[in-house]
Formats: C-alpha cells, structure tokens, sequence
C-alpha cells in the first residue's frame, strides 16, 4: 500500500523558511517522478513542482521559481520542498504526491505564512 | 503554458442520473510520446484529492465503472453514469504534458 506522509508545515512570517518533508512507503521510491500540490484555503489545486525519479530533472511553477527547491533523498525514500522568501500568497495545504500525473496523495501539511 | 478550462464550475444533480464535465485545454495535450497526459482528480468535502482517470480514460485502482473518461486533443470528458451520494465533491483535470502543468479549476458536483 502506498504511504505519502508530509511534515514541515507551520506558521511561519514573510520572508522566512521552511522545508516540507514527505515520507513514502509501498512503492520503489526511486522510480517515481513525484509531484508538490498545494491549495490556498477554499480555493482549488494548484500545481507546484516536480521531480523525476533520478533527481536530475525538476520542474517549478512560475510563481515559486528561484524561492522553492524541491529534492529527494531515495537511501530515506523522502521528498522535499525547500520553500525560501515566503509570501502571503503561499498559505496553503502542501501535499505530496506519487508520479508527474499525481496517482496517490498523502493527507497534506498546512502553511501558513503571517506576520 | 497551458490554460486548462473547466465547465461547468458547478454541477447539481438528481441522485441516480449521469452527469458530465468537459475540460478544454489551450493548446494539444498529445505529448511527443504519443501519450495525452490528461487525469482526473476527485476531492470529497474534507480530504486530500484523489486520482481517478489517467491519459484520458484509464480508470485508476479502486475506481468504480460508472466514471468513465473520453476525449482528444484538447477537448475531453468525464462522466458518471448514475451519480450517487458519495460522488459530491470536486472534480479536476490536469494536464501533466508540458510544465509547467496545471489544474483546471474544479467543478463542484452537488445532489439536488
């Protein structure tokens, strides 16, 4: 059974950091591209960045590129999401998910960014 | 990038009858491979989405034969063929063919 478990979220001011963290399980983590989605409280999904399974090649959205990096690390079968300068804008539920076409999603993390 | 546009935004229906939500992309969604990278995506009222087509009309595992997907190109379709009360929730297509890669903005299914 695949397992997605996201941790690092938290309230954190403008201008500050935070990494996201997400633990897989139940599946060859190091095959996988895996994919950050995350969702503005009350709004839709909006896609964030991915990663192809051997770490070389990433993906961003417009709007977090140069501030977020995401990475993986497969000897901990674990993702991340390096999130630097954040913004109001990037309040939102972080989720994690399996491959670029999102075919299994963890439960998500909440951050919230606020002065 | 590719603009992906869903009708209708809301969708409210009679238990027990077919519904039906079209996503339209801005440009060709055919990919180099020769595979069109559209899925669906449900989210119910509380919980994390969930995949339920992939490349247009492959049912994901677990999912029940009454949502079926169709489509080329850039006009594509899901339906359900009998709604029923577990079904309400938001729906989503994504578009995973060219980054950056994007969502439509959800059609919410409601019961009348």
């Amino acid at each position: 059974e695949v397992q997605l478990l996201e941790s690092g979220g938290g309230l954190e001011q403008p201008g500050g950091s935070l990494r996201l963290s997400c633990e897989a399980s139940g599946f060859t983590f190091s095959s996988y591209t895996m994919t950050w989605v995350r969702q503005a409280p009350g709004k839709g999904l909006e896609w964030v960045s991915s990663i192809s399974g051997s770490g070389g090649t990433t993906y961003y959205t417009d709007s977090v590129k140069g501030r977020f990096t995401i990475s993986r690390d497969s000897s901990k079968n674990t993702l991340y999401l390096q999130m630097n300068s954040l913004r109001a804008e990037d309040t939102a539920v972080y989720y994690c998910a399996k491959g670029g076409g999102c075919y299994d999603w963890g439960q998500g993390t909440l951050v919230t960014v606020s002065s | 990038d590719i603009v992906v546009t869903q009708t209708p935004l809301s969708s409210p229906v009679t238990l027990g009858q077919p519904a039906s939500i079209s996503c339209r992309s801005s440009q060709s969604l055919v990919h180099s491979d020769g595979n069109t990278y559209l899925n669906w995506l449900q989210q119910r009222p509380g919980q994390p989405p969930r995949l339920l087509i992939y490349k247009i009309s492959n049912r994901f595992s677990g999912v029940p034969d009454r949502f079926s997907g169709s489509g080329a190109g850039t006009d594509f379709t899901l339906k359900i063929s009998r709604v029923e009360a577990e079904d309400v929730g938001v729906y989503y297509c994504l578009q995973t063919t060219q980054s950056p890669y994007s969502f439509g903005q959800g059609t919410k299914l409601e019961i009348k």
